[in-house]
């Protein structure tokens, strides 16, 4: 059956660490895949898209990475802050909508 | 003003009830979903509409029906309303992609809690 599967619901680290979140999936194919993140009473707020022909893509402090072979996706913040914690999703193209994982919370420590 | 707008952002009813969830956008975009958030089971996509004249099924329909009433609306609507619908609900609207990846719009949600 097809699965995304985030490593873990929860990841807590200190301030100036680097955030690395994973995101595996099974039995898809997909394009692109997608990060977002949530905070408490809100809705997704879409942060990085990359390609399958992608190895890498960056936004300020954020880093995506994309292995088509491993069907994985890693997802680093860097210099993190506390203003970082929040819930990150990992999302990928299924047929005509878009799957998404459960989610890390990502909490990070002054 | 938000670019995605859901309607009402709380509601409590009864079991049986009928209840409708509404969302409407300015963003122009053709596409909308809902979804629906649990904890521990993560978003799930309840139906999807990528223009007026088109409806689909997601991986969590049964007990739900939608309505694309204009581009820019798409109400929810749980007919008889049971208490494991209690979930916070998600509108979304995204733009045509055609290969660029669909980046999806969230508005803010509903909770719901059906007693």
């Amino acid at each position: 059956s097809q699965k995304i599967e985030q490593n873990s619901e929860a990841l807590n680290i200190q301030e100036g660490k680097t955030a690395t979140l994973t995101c595996n999936y099974t039995n898809y194919s997909p394009a692109y895949l997608q990060w977002y993140r949530q905070d408490p009473g809100r809705g997704p707020v879409f942060l990085l898209l990359i390609r399958e022909n992608e190895k890498e893509k960056r936004k300020e402090r954020l880093k995506v990475t994309f292995d088509t072979t491993l069907k994985q996706s890693l997802f680093h913040i860097t210099a993190s802050q506390p203003a970082d914690s929040a819930t990150y999703l990992c999302a990928l193209q299924a047929g005509t909508a878009l799957i998404f994982g459960k989610g890390t919370t990502l909490s990070v420590s002054s | 003003d938000a670019d995605v707008t859901q309607t009402p952002r709380n509601r409590i009813t009864k079991t049986g009830k009928r209840i409708m969830l509404e969302c409407s956008q300015t963003k122009g975009h053709d596409r909308m979903y809902w979804y629906r958030q649990d904890p521990g089971l993560g978003l799930r996509l309840i139906y999807y509409s990528f223009d007026v004249k088109d409806i689909n099924k997601g991986e969590i329909s049964d007990g739900y029906s939608v309505s694309r009433q204009a581009q820019a609306k798409f109400s929810l609507s749980l007919e008889s309303a049971i208490p494991n619908q209690t979930a916070l609900y998600f509108c979304a609207t995204s733009d045509s992609g055609q290969g660029s990846g669909e980046k999806l719009f969230f508005g803010s949600g509903t909770q719901l809690s059906v007693l």
